[in-house]
């Protein structure tokens, strides 16, 4: 069964900062990859996904992710932080056989001052 | 922008009871699902329906639990006799159509808390 791992439940990051929030995977044969965000009091958002293609992927908000297969890995990256993108950010996967998300447990990025 | 609505934000029951959560879903969208959130832990895959009945479901939905569209637009998730092991944050979502890929839209959630 597909797994998600995010090793880090919190990330302190000062404003301005570039940040990476980590993700991997359990390996598939064909393997769907989405970064969501919580903000306070919200419900989940998507900020970019990869189905197929390019592996580099761009999102909502400055964010982009990468695939990469070898390392089974999909991390998120921000070259420049504000304070307002504090919030929870959940890694989730599907494969080909679901159509449901299998999610990590969420890195609370805070953006400090 | 149209957004999935979930319905109380925070619900608190007494063990034994039942409590029904309540989602709409955005208006075009056909495939629904409703997930979970223990505190501290993963957000969990509950459910998924489509076309009136249930296209999948996890270990966790058991006979305690069950879904329903009762109408054109509401989508309920009824728990009978709760567990205190039951808390956690549920959250609804919902996808113009099942596909892989394809983006899932997700409510706020409803905060249960069973004591």
């Amino acid at each position: 069964a597909q797994s998600v791992t995010q090793l880090d439940s919190q990330v302190p990051v000062f404003e301005e900062a570039p940040v990476e929030l980590r993700c991997n995977y359990s390996s598939s044969v064909s393997v769907y990859l989405f970064w969501y965000v919580q903000y306070p009091n919200q419900g989940l958002q998507l900020l970019l996904k990869y189905l197929s293609g390019s592996t580099l992927v761009k999102g909502i908000n400055g964010f982009e992710a990468e695939f990469n297969k070898s390392q089974t890995s999909f991390h998120l990256r921000k070259p420049s932080v504000h304070i307002s993108d504090t919030a929870e950010y959940f890694c989730a996967v599907s494969d080909s056989g679901t159509y449901k998300y299998i999610f990590g447990t969420g890195t609370r990025l805070k953006v400090l001052a | 922008e149209p957004e999935v609505t979930q319905t109380p934000s925070h619900q608190v029951t007494q063990m034994g009871q039942e409590v029904i959560l309540r989602c709409v879903p955005i208006s075009n969208h056909l495939y629904f699902y409703w997930y979970r959130q223990i505190l501290g832990q993963k957000v969990e895959f509950l459910v998924s329906f489509y076309n009136n009945e249930i296209s999948e479901k996890s270990e966790i939905f058991d006979d305690q639990f069950s879904v329903e569209r009762p109408d054109g637009s509401n989508f309920t998730l009824k728990i009978r006799s709760t567990k205190l092991e039951d808390s956690a944050m549920y959250f609804c979502a919902s996808s113009e159509r099942p596909s892989v890929g394809t983006e899932a839209f997700f409510g706020q959630g409803t905060r249960l808390t069973v004591v």
